[in-house]
């Protein structure tokens, strides 16, 4: 079954410290992996693409890594500033099917404290 | 460009009403999507549209409609709203439905009592 699973579900780290966030998945065929954010009421923003030869993708603070024959990628925020609390969440995209075959992780929903 | 456009952004429903999700997008996006929002389960997919004049079943259809009758206008209808519907509803849009980015709306609030 394809199922994408994130680690933490939740996380707390003080404003300026770094972290990372952590992703599994068992998506076959394998098409592409990205990652969203989620402020709080609204709706999902995408941070990240990357395609089964990338193995890292940078968006300013954040960083994304792919390990495609480990099925894992991880998000890295550097510096972390009270803007970055929010929900993180994974999607990998698998190919055929009608309606585009993304599969959605759960999320892991991070606080950045002053 | 305002991108993808929900309304209203909450709702209190009695259960057994009827209801309808509005979902606009202007930028001529052929694919679409409704997605609901539950604590603890992420985003499932609820129905799609490829194309306008066409509709499919996502993972979690029972309950919802929807019609796609131009390109822009993709709303949801909830025929006799259910507790268990209460819920986040998102749309979202793709410039074609293998297209690489996928745009949601802010979302619609849902409380069906």
């Amino acid at each position: 079954k394809n199922q994408v699973e994130q680690s933490p579900q939740s996380l707390i780290i003080l404003e300026g410290k770094n972290c990372t966030l952590q992703c599994n998945y068992t998506v076959s065929p394998f098409s592409n992996l990205r990652w969203y954010k989620q402020d709080t009421g609204r709706g999902p923003v995408s941070l990240t693409i990357m395609t089964f030869s990338e193995n890292t993708k940078s968006n300013g603070r954040y960083t994304a890594t792919l390990d495609a024959d480990t099925k894992q990628s991880s998000l890295h925020i550097t510096a972390s500033q009270l803007s970055d609390s929010a929900s993180y969440i994974c999607v990998v995209r698998s190919y055929g099917g009608s309606q585009g075959n993304l599969i959605f992780g759960k999320g892991t929903k991070l606080s950045v404290k002053p | 460009i305002a991108g993808i456009t929900q309304a209203p952004t909450s709702q209190i429903l009695a259960a057994g009403r009827r209801m309808t999700l509005r979902c606009t997008q202007d930028m001529r996006h052929n694919a679409m999507y409704w997605y609901r929002q539950d604590l603890g389960l992420g985003l499932r997919l609820i129905h799609y549209s490829n194309t306008a004049g066409t509709t499919g079943k996502g993972e979690v259809p029972d309950g919802y409609s929807v019609s796609r009758a131009n390109t822009d206008d993709f709303p949801l209808t909830l025929a006799s709203a259910v507790p268990s519907q209460t819920s986040v509803y998102f749309c979202a849009s793709r410039d074609q439905p293998d297209g690489n980015i996928q745009y949601f709306g802010a979302g619609t609030r849902l409380s069906v009592l």
